[in-house]
């Protein structure tokens, strides 16, 4: 069964600082991968999405992420860090063969600090 | 469009009581899938529909069922309510393909006292 990891429970960086959060995944094939972010007592936001192609995706609030398929991981950046973004981000991947279940990380709880 | 709507978005329920949530898919989605987050399990699958039929189901007892309707709206039912059900609920809908993403609603907080 596929499955996915964030190796970091918590990360706290300084506001303007550059943040990277893990994910790795563990599937034979190329899944299709997420990332979303949840502020307290909310759903999911979809921040942005692998499907093919380009390895280097783009999504909103400044965020990117990079595929690499030989390390089998999905990690997600920002240049600068807003207080905003503190949060909790989850790394999802979706398998063909289960096109309407989404396997989850256990997240990572974003502080940042003024 | 609206985004997924989840009802209600709390409820507080007794032991051995059951519950039903319901949510309603954006316009024209096919796709519903159901997940239960606690602090201690994480986010963790529960079943999809697409198109009235039940096309996954995650690992949890038969207490937990589901079904969608032919406008895609979809209910879920707890039977013999547990503490260990306290939890965050969450459903996503899309198109129902494999290349496109699941929207989330905001979540229905059932708490088990």
């Amino acid at each position: 069964a596929q499955s996915v990891t964030q190796p970091d429970i918590h990360i706290t960086v300084s506001e303007g600082a550059s943040l990277e959060l893990r994910c790795n995944y563990s599937y034979g094939a190329t899944p299709y991968l997420f990332w979303y972010v949840q502020s307290p007592g909310q759903g999911l936001q979809l921040l942005l999405k692998y499907f093919s192609g380009d390895t280097l995706v783009q999504g909103i609030k400044g965020f990117e992420a990079e595929f690499k398929r030989s390390q089998s991981s999905f990690n997600l950046r920002k240049p600068s860090v807003h207080w905003s973004d503190a949060a909790e981000y989850f790394c999802a991947v979706v398998i063909e063969a289960n096109a309407g279940k989404s396997t989850f990380g256990d997240g990572t709880t974003l502080t940042v600090k003024p | 469009k609206a985004g997924v709507t989840q009802t209600p978005r709390y409820l507080i329920k007794t032991r051995g009581q059951q519950v039903t949530l319901s949510c309603s898919p954006i316009s024209g989605h096919r796709s519903v899938s159901w997940y239960q987050q606690t602090p201690g399990q994480g986010l963790q699958f529960l079943f999809e529909y697409f198109s009235e039929t039940q096309r996954n189901k995650g690992n949890f007892p038969g207490r937990f069922s589901g079904r969608q309707f032919s406008n895609s709206r979809s209910e879920m039912n707890v039977s013999t309510l547990e503490l260990g059900d306290s939890a965050l609920y969450l459903c996503a809908s899309s198109p129902g393909q494999m290349n496109t993403e699941a929207f989330f609603g905001q979540g229905t907080r059932l708490t088990v006292v």
